[in-house]
């Protein structure tokens, strides 16, 4: 059983598109943490969050944490293909205990 | 800065046998955690090391095991190997600061195949 859910598993748009990604929990966390995983590689942090509500951008990222600190979003606005990847979120339990969601595989056609 | 470093980077086992996997962290970096991801499961925590120390451990069986060395490089060993062990083992270093959640860093992994 995995203790953060994403949805969707698997997502396959067009240049351009916009795109929102899921990650629910039954838990809180202290902080939530986004990565994006490329073939071959480990993962690359993107963004954490740590205040319920909290909202942050990068480019054309935009990342949101729960009131309550159960879930998070990322949406993507205008996806390119470099956006292709495994993006996953990840909640800290324990200070430095992560738990990872199963993850969404993003693939965007130019 | 040199990145995280993880050796080797392929390995070949066959059920029964042991294996010890290697992970060098950021210089300066003195937690290291490792996961390990599979199709199946996803990313999961295996345990985390501080200061020549097991601080954080996740629900794997005893064949997992771990050690940190005064200079921070980890090592991983799984005895008695299974097919279900074939993974990506990834290795993350983070500077830690107590009370927040610090950047964790990954290597590449190391993809161990069991026969």
């Amino acid at each position: 059983t995995q203790l953060l859910e994403q949805s969707p598993q698997f997502l396959s748009i067009q240049e351009g598109e916009n795109l929102t990604v899921y990650c629910n929990s039954s838990s809180v966390f202290s902080s939530l943490q986004w990565y994006r995983q490329e073939p071959g590689e480990g993962p690359v942090l993107l963004v954490t969050v740590v205040t319920g509500g909290e909202v942050k951008k990068l480019k054309r990222l935009t990342f949101q944490f729960g009131d309550a600190r159960k879930d998070s979003s990322l949406h993507i606005t205008a996806a390119q293909p470099g956006d292709t990847g495994l993006y996953l979120c990840a909640g800290d339990y324990n200070f430095n205990k992560f738990y990872f969601g199963s993850g969404t595989k993003l693939n965007v056609k130019p | 800065k040199a990145g995280v470093t993880q050796t080797p980077r392929y390995l070949i086992k066959t059920r029964g046998q042991q294996v010890t996997l290697s992970c060098s962290p950021i210089s300066g970096h003195r937690s290291v955690s490792w996961y390990q991801q599979t199709p199946g499961q996803g990313l999961q925590f295996l345990f985390e090391y501080f200061s020549e120390t097991q601080r954080n451990k996740g629900n794997f069986p005893g064949r997992f095991s771990g050690r940190q060395f005064s200079n921070s490089r980890s090592e991983m060993n799984v005895s008695t190997l299974e097919l279900g062990d074939s993974a990506l083992y990834l290795c993350a270093s983070s500077s830690w600061t107590s009370g927040r959640t610090d950047t964790q860093y990954f290597g590449p992994g190391t993809r161990l195949t069991v026969l």
